[in-house]
């Protein structure tokens, strides 16, 4: 079956530091993955598109990452502030199906 | 200025009723799409639109029906509210679907049934 796996447990990381957020897929050939940040009782933002003939998209203190071999997409945030707490969430296009599929988000604590 | 509104934010009703929840966006998308958030914080897809036309549909109960008068709403009606009904519904829109263009998503309506 298909599945969207995103690290279930919480990352805390210091202020400043690089937080890394993981987004694995199977048995989907996505010809593109978003990802988005959602703040609790609000809906998703959108973030990031990363097309499948990409390896690296970057926006502002954004990076997203896209490897198709390995069915991974790694979103970084560098410089990261208390701010940038929230649930992150990877999405992808299962091919023709004309809908995000969405993982299941990590929430993201950053210390002061 | 509102993108995606959705109303009303907050719905709490009694098993066996029947309710309906708004949605309406003024970007000129011509998809419009409403995920369901269940306790665990996970989203997923039931109903999406494409200019009025239904294009995907979940397997979702029969209880819930979507209308979409035209491609600026798309109202979700549900009947015989259950329990595992309660969640956050979201609408959300975008445009040219399948290009990738990022979704915009309203900011959900908690359903509490009793």
């Amino acid at each position: 079956s298909q599945k969207i796996e995103q690290n279930s447990e919480a990352l805390n990381i210091q202020e400043g530091k690089t937080a890394t957020l993981t987004c694995n897929y199977t048995n989907y050939s996505p010809a593109y993955l978003q990802w988005y940040r959602q703040d609790p009782g609000r809906g998703p933002v959108f973030l990031l598109l990363i097309r499948e003939n990409e390896k690296e998209k970057r926006k502002e203190r954004l990076k997203v990452t896209f490897d198709t071999t390995l069915k991974q997409s790694l979103f970084h945030i560098t410089a990261s502030q208390p701010a940038d707490s929230a649930t992150y969430l990877c999405a992808l296009d299962p091919t023709g199906r004309r809908a995000l599929t969405f993982g299941s988000g990590t929430r993201l604590q950053v210390q002061p | 200025d509102t993108a995606v509104s959705q109303t009303p934010k907050y719905l709490v009703t009694q098993m066996g009723n029947d309710k309906s929840i708004k949605c309406e966006q003024n970007l000129g998308h011509d998809t419009m799409y409403w995920y369901k958030q269940d306790s665990k914080k996970f989203l997923k897809i039931m109903f999406s639109y494409n200019n009025k036309e239904l294009i995907i549909n979940e397997t979702v109960p029969n209880r819930f029906s979507p209308k979409s008068p035209d491609k600026a709403h798309l109202n979700l009606h549900i009947n015989s509210l259950e329990l595992g009904d309660s969640a956050v519904y979201f609408c959300a829109s975008s445009q040219e679907v399948g290009t990738g263009n990022g979704y915009t998503f309203g900011s959900g309506t908690r359903l509490t049934v009793v």
